[in-house]
């Protein structure tokens, strides 16, 4: 199965500011996937990234507030706008199809 | 409209116990269930899944049993050990036209195995 990197691990934001994740595969793949997982919780879809075109984004979510990028096969952003402490979470990418998902390790967001 | 139920939120076991988390899922288009295995500070690991078309799936201490005509699965663990100690994700996958397969995911069971 693939390899995700992500980072950051982890971050604290000032309200207001922006932050930007990355994302890495370590092989070629059509559809990257971004979720949040909010303290305690399950995890939710934001966005599902294919290379070459806009993502496409789960009701409650906008490209304004996250807006992501998906330059080549192996990589993609994803980045939290105009932060608040109710986008505090942890943030995951994910690689996968029919035999499975894999995950990143996350970004863990804290937002003061 | 939460598509896939699980439960317990929580489960305490002894050591070499089983344990056992239920999921029920509404959509009968799913195809596709997998459980994850989640420790702290790390992305959720798939643990083992299985189709619609098996009733029950076995991978070492793992089995998954799947009822197809009540739209419920469970995740058996057993002899549980310390180390299994962790959050439980059920999911639900379906194929979509045109679109990526995404995941649907139950909301998580805190596991601890007591030494």
């Amino acid at each position: 199965s693939a390899v995700i990197s992500q980072k950051p691990s982890r971050d604290i934001c000032q309200r207001g500011t922006s932050l930007t994740i990355q994302c890495q595969v370590d092989s070629q793949v059509t559809m990257m996937f971004w979720y949040r997982q909010q303290p305690g919780q399950s995890l939710t879809l934001i966005a599902t990234a294919n290379q070459g075109s806009e993502a496409t984004y789960e009701s409650g979510f906008v490209i304004d507030k996250f807006p992501i990028s998906r330059p080549n096969l192996t990589f993609s952003t994803l980045t939290v706008s105009n932060m608040s402490p109710e986008d505090s979470s942890i943030y995951l990418c994910s690689v996968g199809g029919g035999n499975g998902y894999t995950f990143g390790s996350g970004t863990r967001l804290t937002v003061v | 409209q939460q598509q896939v139920k699980q439960s317990p939120q929580s489960l305490i076991v002894q050591k070499g116990g089983i344990s056992i988390i239920n999921c029920a899922y509404e959509n009968t288009a799913f195809d596709y269930f997998p459980w994850y295995q989640q420790f702290p500070g790390k992305g959720p690991a798939l643990l083992i899944a299985i189709r619609p078309d098996v009733s029950e799936k076995k991978e070492g201490r793992f089995t998954i049993s799947f009822n197809k005509s009540a739209k419920q699965f469970s995740l058996h663990i057993m002899d549980s050990q310390p180390g299994d100690s962790a959050t439980y994700f059920c999911a639900a996958s379906m194929s979509r036209s045109g679109s990526a397969r995404q995941l649907t995911f139950g909301s998580g069971t805190q596991l601890t195995v007591l030494p």
